[in-house]
């Protein structure tokens, strides 16, 4: 099966920094990686995803670089706000096959 | 439009008990999943049907059974309660042939004595 490591485990930025979180996956024939962000009590949640066949993918203040060839990707936040303090999950996928997720990385804005 | 639902939200078992989670979605999503979250582990995949009548292991399915019996409904069954079984599991969802994004229902949070 696939292995998806994520890090750091936590990181705590100052409001208005930017942050990032690295996740490295083993099989090569995934292709689609999205990211979860988690809030406290609450179910996981879509902020952003990116296929193989594309290298980055902006949304406003984060975006999603990915490469293949290293087999690595990184999901990048600007201008961090105190709302963005939540629980962030990477995942790898097939075509029609079961999600892999990494382990998470609890992300602390300080105002 | 409620989306994903999990019945209940908490819960309580002595070990050897057993019980049903239920998840329900609105979706009319063909694909659904059942997760537990553990501490430090992330989430991880239990069992899961890609439609009716149909399911499938994932990467922790022993001592779980599903069933798929209506599109709209999956539910998790547990029918001896173990204390490595206390977590929180999420039901999740999603359509087909994609979007692929995955919609997440609340949460249960079972713990086991």
């Amino acid at each position: 099966g696939e292995n998806v490591e994520q890090h750091p485990s936590t990181l705590s930025v100052q409001e208005g920094d930017s942050a990032v979180i690295k996740c490295t996956y083993s099989d090569s024939a995934s292709n689609y990686f999205p990211w979860y962000k988690q809030e406290l009590g609450k179910g996981p949640q879509l902020i952003i995803d990116i296929r193989s066949n594309v290298g980055e993918k902006k949304d406003q203040r984060i975006a999603v670089t990915l490469n293949k060839t290293a087999k690595h990707f990184s999901l990048h936040i600007t201008e961090t706000q105190p709302e963005d303090s939540a629980v962030y999950f990477c995942a790898a996928s097939k075509p029609g096959n079961q999600f892999y997720f990494g382990t998470g990385t609890s992300l602390t804005v300080i105002p | 439009n409620a989306g994903v639902t999990q019945t209940p939200k908490f819960r309580v078992l002595k070990t050897g008990q057993s019980m049903t989670l239920l998840c329900a979605q609105d979706m009319n999503h063909e694909y659904m999943y059942w997760y537990r979250q553990d501490p430090g582990m992330g989430l991880r995949l239990i069992h899961y049907s890609v439609g009716e009548g149909t399911t499938a292991k994932g990467e922790v399915p022993d001592g779980y059974n599903v069933s798929r019996l209506k599109k709209q409904n999956f539910l998790l069954g547990l029918e001896s309660a173990a204390p490595s079984q206390t977590s929180v599991y999420f039901c999740a969802s999603r359509l087909a042939g994609g979007p692929y994004e995955q919609f997440f229902g609340p949460g249960t949070r079972l713990t086991v004595l």
